[in-house]
């Protein structure tokens, strides 16, 4: 098992452009959760899976961000018309039960310019 | 709404000094309390946890006790080293494990 593993590292894009960010598991685990993590600052809770269903979507989460997990596996997470404020990394994680604490992954460094 | 609070930093020591990072939460009911450490350009690793008043969680020197009635999970170890020089997060997930809510980091800079 090599952990929670994100795709790509790093992404620089352009303002307005789309941007998907891939997301796989620990396989065992059937929680899956997007943080976003600004600098200076703690991670902030996106949306959570349990399977293939969506639980929680934060307040964060504008429309135009969306979050896939379509056979309980891997997860996409997907900005549209991307803004400079979207500038962040953004962290998944994966749990069997959550309050014993989960497993993230390295992360994808989001640059819009 | 749940909260976690911890002290400001940086907090910069000389290797073999003592440490604390002060964290406090609010919550209603019985939430799970962790930290976590992120190294330079990497992902958080669960350091410690504990999961019930009392609970004492340790991992590499560290520890943390689960303090409900000061509402309180302070970290400390003993003795720092060079490589423990990184950002601590403070965390709580509530019963329903839904989400964990993070404290915003301390970093902390040890000095040979």
């Amino acid at each position: 098992d090599t952990g929670v593993s994100q795709d790509p590292r790093h992404k620089i894009t352009k303002r307005g452009q789309n941007v998907t960010f891939r997301c796989d598991p620990i396989s065992e685990h059937n929680r899956l959760y997007w943080y976003r993590q600004t600098l200076g600052q703690g991670p902030e809770f996106l949306t959570y899976f349990q399977n293939e269903a969506q639980l929680e979507k934060s307040r964060l989460l504008s429309d135009r961000f969306s979050a896939e997990r379509p056979k309980g596996s891997f997860s996409t997470l997907e900005i549209q018309r991307t803004e400079q404020g979207d500038s962040a990394m953004y962290l998944c994680a994966s749990s069997v039960t959550g309050i014993h604490g989960y497993t993230f992954g390295s992360g994808t460094r989001l640059t819009v310019v | 709404g749940d909260s976690v609070t911890q002290m400001e930093g940086p907090v910069t020591l000389s290797e073999e000094a003592f440490l604390t990072i002060n964290c406090t939460y609010t919550a209603t009911g019985y939430p799970s309390l962790f930290w976590y450490v992120q190294y330079p350009g990497e992902g958080l690793q669960l350091l410690l946890k504990a999961t019930k008043a009392d609970d004492k969680g340790s991992n590499k020197g560290f520890e943390a006790t689960y303090r409900k009635e000061t509402t309180s999970f302070h970290l400390e170890k003993g003795s720092v080293q060079v490589s423990d020089s990184a950002v601590y997060f403070c965390a709580l997930a509530d019963q329903a494990g839904t989400a964990l809510i993070f404290g915003k980091g301390t970093t902390l800079s040890v000095s040979s």
